[in-house]
Parts: C-alpha cells; sequence; structure tokens
C-alpha cells in the first residue's frame, strides 16, 4: 500500500531563510502529488500539485516542489520564509486509478522574526 | 459559492450517545470524503464516496456510518460515541476520485469531544 512519510514533525527557520519541507512516498509507479497547507483553525488548501509534465511545479504564496522520481521524492522549498507561512503542511500521494488519497504526518513550520 | 460547509463547528457529546455530521458542496462535484485529523497522524480517511449512490470504507472506519443523501450531501453518523473518537473531522469533495489527479477541496472542520 501507498504510503507517505514527512522528514521532521516541527520546521523551524528564520524570517528571510530558505524553507524545505521533505515528502517522500512509497510506490515504484510515479503517482500524482500534492502539498497542502493549513493555517490555525482551517481546513486545508491546495498550495501545489503534480500530475504529469514538468518536474518542477509552482504554487502559491511563492512555494514550488520538485519531483524526482529516483529518489522517490516531491520536496516543497520556498526561498525566502515570511512570518504568514507559519502552519501544518501536508504532503499527499495518490496512485494513479485509485480512489483515495494517502497523507503524510504533517510537518509543522514555525517562522522565527 | 461557499465550497464546502459542515455544521456544527464544535460538539460535545457523552460517552454513547450519537450525531451526525452534515456537509455540502456546491462545486457540484461526484465525489466526496471523510477524514479525520489527530495530532502527529495526519488525516486518516474514514469513507469515502467516489459518486452519488456508492459508499467505500477507507482506511479507519470503525464506529461510523455515512449517507450519500445526494449529490451536494454527505454526512456522518456516529451512532454511539466512544473518548477515542474524539477528533477534528474534515469533509472535502474532488471533481473526480484522487487517481484521476483531481484536487480535493476541504470544509472547515467539526471539532468534536466525547467526554
Amino acid at each position: 500500500a501507498q504510503s507517505v512519510t514527512q522528514l521532521g514533525s516541527h520546521v523551524s527557520v528564520s524570517e528571510g531563510a530558505l524553507v524545505l519541507l521533505r515528502c517522500n512516498y512509497s510506490s515504484s509507479v510515479p503517482p500524482y502529488l500534492f502539498w497542502y497547507v493549513q493555517y490555525p483553525n482551517q481546513g486545508l488548501q491546495l498550495l501545489l500539485k503534480y500530475t504529469t509534465g514538468a518536474t518542477l511545479v509552482k504554487g502559491i504564496n511563492g512555494f514550488e516542489a520538485e519531483f524526482k522520481k529516483s529518489e522517490t521524492s516531491f520536496h516543497l522549498t520556498k526561498p525566502s520564509a515570511h512570518m504568514s507561512d507559519a502552519a501544518e503542511y501536508f504532503c499527499a500521494v495518490s496512485d494513479r486509478g485509485a480512489q483515495k488519497l494517502v497523507f503524510g504526518q504533517g510537518t509543522r513550520l514555525t517562522i522565527n522574526p | 459559492n461557499a465550497g464546502v460547509t459542515q455544521t456544527p463547528k464544535f460538539q460535545v457529546l457523552k460517552t454513547g450517545q450519537s450525531m451526525t455530521l452534515q456537509c455540502a458542496q456546491d462545486m457540484n462535484h461526484n465525489s466526496m470524503y471523510w477524514y479525520r485529523q489527530d495530532p502527529g497522524m495526519g488525516l486518516r480517511l474514514i469513507y469515502y464516496s467516489a459518486s452519488e449512490g456508492t459508499t467505500d470504507k477507507g482506511e479507519v472506519p470503525n464506529g461510523y456510518n455515512v449517507s450519500r443523501l445526494n449529490k451536494r450531501e454527505f454526512s456522518l453518523r456516529l451512532e454511539s460515541a466512544a473518548p477515542s473518537q474524539t477528533s477534528v473531522y474534515f469533509c472535502a469533495s474532488s471533481e473526480a476520485p484522487s487517481g484521476s489527479g483531481e484536487t480535493q477541496y476541504f470544509g472547515p472542520g467539526t471539532r468534536l469531544l466525547v467526554l
């Protein structure tokens, strides 16, 4: 069965620093890949997704992620962190033809002034 | 266009009580989902409905039942609540099942406390 691993349940960076949130999946066949963000006391909203084509995907709020098939990874990055980026981030994966998403455990991002 | 709405926002139950969580979407989506979110465990799928008239179990269905009332509405019922069901519940919808690359859109959540 598909599984998703997010390395680091908590990540803390300084304002203006690089943000790197790691996600690895288990399937050998490239799946569909998603990053969602959850702000406090809210539902999840899509940041970006990879379905096919270009492996570097750009999303909202300056985030991007790169699909690396050889590493079964889909890490999320942002060049310069902003205080408003403080939230919980979830990586999710869906096998092609499957009915559902499988979520990682989440990474809470804290931004230090 | 409200997207996905959930009621209630917050509920306190005593062990053994029953309740129904309501979810509705106005995006004409075919697929709907119920998740629970617990600290350190991400979101876990309880039940889903790939299309109107069908429902299927997810990862953690025990203690829950669902009804796809029509294309817009998908309810989750706890017949006899237990403290282990204390959680935040999210409803989501998508135009087609996730295996086609479709985005799921989430509601604001229902916080449930079972005493």
